[in-house]
């Protein structure tokens, strides 16, 4: 059983749309995260949730929309993808918030936007 | 602000033998935790090992040990006997006791060779 998964794996779409990404977690966790990594492997948090609530909102554009349906999901909505946005998008959980607490990766999507 | 620091973008071991992967930080925190993760190719995070800040004792996870030396805030990874499958980017991140936004280190790249 996969603990944090990822959909689609690959994502390859024109500049101008707005495509979804869609992670959920199977260990109980109340805290999710999205991290872009970009073309250099450079991996930085764009936003967390708590029990469904936004915790942390790096300055990541507005076109960047997380949604938490609950606290098994947190999906990413980016509207009118550019070129820029072509990265790896991991999702992850933790037990909590606190510093302590280890972070569980998703398998990633590649984003290509063309 | 924390930063976490790799000075070696690539390395390489023959398999069977050690190695050292080096991490420096930076933080103002007076608990926070260290971590090492693997990416292979694969492109999943894997955790490797973690190490809380206000324990002397250093980490062991089988062939994964540390060298937590926090006066000097070095946080180095050793893999002993190095197989194949270790070849991976390894990245070092830091999470503090209130913050805990997870930074990653820009990476290193270690080829294991036969």
């Amino acid at each position: 059983d996969t603990a944090v998964s990822q959909t689609p794996k690959y994502l390859v779409t024109q500049m101008g749309n707005d495509k979804s990404i869609k992670c959920e977690q199977n260990l109980g966790h109340d805290t999710m995260y999205w991290y872009k990594q970009d073309s250099k492997k450079f991996l930085k948090i764009m936003f967390s949730y708590n029990n469904k609530e936004l915790i942390i909102n790096e300055t990541v554009p507005n076109r960047f929309s997380p949604k938490s349906p609950d606290k098994a999901h947190l999906n990413l909505h980016i509207n009118s993808l550019e070129l820029g946005d072509s990265a790896v998008y991991f999702c992850a959980s933790s037990r909590g918030t606190g510093g302590q607490e280890t972070q569980y990766f998703g398998p990633g999507t590649r984003l290509l936007v063309l | 602000a924390q930063t976490v620091t790799q000075s070696q973008p690539e390395m390489s071991v023959q398999e069977a033998e050690t190695v050292t992967l080096s991490c420096t930080y930076d933080t103002s925190e007076s608990n926070y935790y260290l971590f090492w993760y693997k990416q292979p190719p694969s492109r999943q995070m894997i955790l490797v090992i973690r190490q809380e800040a206000y324990k002397q004792q250093n980490a062991t996870e089988n062939r994964f040990s540390v060298n937590f030396q926090k006066a000097a805030k070095s946080f180095s990874l050793k893999i002993s006997d190095s197989q194949l499958g270790d070849t991976a980017m390894y990245f070092c991140a830091l999470s503090g006791g209130s913050n805990y936004k997870l930074t990653f280190g820009k990476g290193t790249l270690l080829t294991v060779n036969p």
